[in-house]
C-alpha cells in the first residue's frame, strides 16, 4: 500500500539554528499532509497542515514546503530552541470521505544549548 | 480544555490477563481511533470509530475489540494479553468533514505485558 516515508531518522542542531525535516510520500491522490510533533512521553501534538495545492504555509516559527513533482515534504523550524527537540512526524490523508490518516516514522530533532 | 482523555497512563499486565484503555474526547467529534506505536515505529491504527455504534478494523486488530456506545468514550478491550502487545497505545479524535482530517490525540497508556 501507500506510505509516508522520512529520508532523516535522526537530526541534531545548535540552539538557534534553522531546522529542516523532510518526509517523502508516495500517493499521489493524497490531499492534505499534516506535520506532528511528539515530546517525549506525550502524544503526537499538530503543527501544521498543508493543502495539495499549495506549495507552502507558514505558521509561527514553522513553515511547510510542498513539492507534488517529487512528491516531498518538509518542515523547517526557525531559531530552533531547546523546547522543540523531539520526533517529528508527518502524516497524509487522501481526502474526500477518507478519514484515517498514514504516517511516517518519525524524525527524532535534538537541539543542543 | 481537556481534548482526548486517556486511562490510564500505565499498566502492567501479566500474560492472559485482560484488560480495558479507556478514552473520552469532549470536543463532540464524530470520529475516534485507536493505534499502537512501538519503538522507533510509527504509529498503526488498531480500531477506528466513525460514530456511536460503528466500529471497524484499522491494520492491527488482532488480540483487541472496541465499541462505542457514546460520542464521547471509545474504550479499547485486551482479551488475552500477551507480550506482543506490549507498547504504547493512543488515542485520537477528529471531527467530521474537516479538511484534511487532523487528529487530536491523547497523552497515550504505556503498557507492558509479562
Amino acid at each position: 500500500g501507500e506510505s509516508v516515508g522520512l529520508h532523516l531518522p535522526t537530526l541534531s542542531v545548535q540552539e538557534g539554528d534553522n531546522s529542516i525535516i523532510n518526509c517523502a510520500y508516495s500517493n499521489s491522490a493524497s490531499d492534505y499532509f499534516i506535520w506532528y510533533k511528539q515530546e517525549s512521553g506525550k502524544g503526537p501534538q499538530f503543527i501544521i497542515d498543508i493543502r495539495s495545492n499549495m506549495d507552502k504555509r507558514q505558521g509561527q516559527r514553522v513553515t511547510v514546503l510542498l513539492n507534488k513533482t517529487v512528491k516531498h515534504l518538509s518542515l523547517q523550524i526557525a531559531a530552533t530552541q531547546p523546547g522543540d527537540s523531539a520526533v517529528y512526524f508527518c502524516a497524509e490523508n487522501s481526502g474526500g470521505s477518507n478519514y484515517k490518516l498514514t504516517f511516517g516514522k518519525g524524525t527524532l530533532l535534538t537541539v543542543n544549548p | 480544555n481537556a481534548g482526548v482523555t486517556q486511562t490510564p497512563k500505565f499498566r502492567i499486565l501479566k500474560i492472559g490477563q485482560s484488560m480495558t484503555l479507556q478514552c473520552a474526547q469532549d470536543m463532540n467529534h464524530n470520529y475516534m481511533y485507536w493505534y499502537r506505536q512501538d519503538p522507533g515505529m510509527g504509529l498503526k491504527l488498531i480500531y477506528y470509530s466513525v460514530g456511536a455504534g460503528i466500529t471497524d478494523k484499522g491494520e492491527v486488530p488482532n488480540g483487541y475489540n472496541v465499541s462505542r456506545s457514546t460520542t464521547e468514550d471509545f474504550p479499547l478491550r485486551l482479551e488475552l494479553a500477551a507480550p506482543s502487545q506490549t507498547s504504547v497505545y493512543f488515542c485520537a479524535s477528529s471531527i467530521q468533514g474537516a479538511p484534511g482530517n487532523i487528529q487530536y490525540f491523547g497523552a497515550g497508556t504505556r503498557l507492558s505485558v509479562l
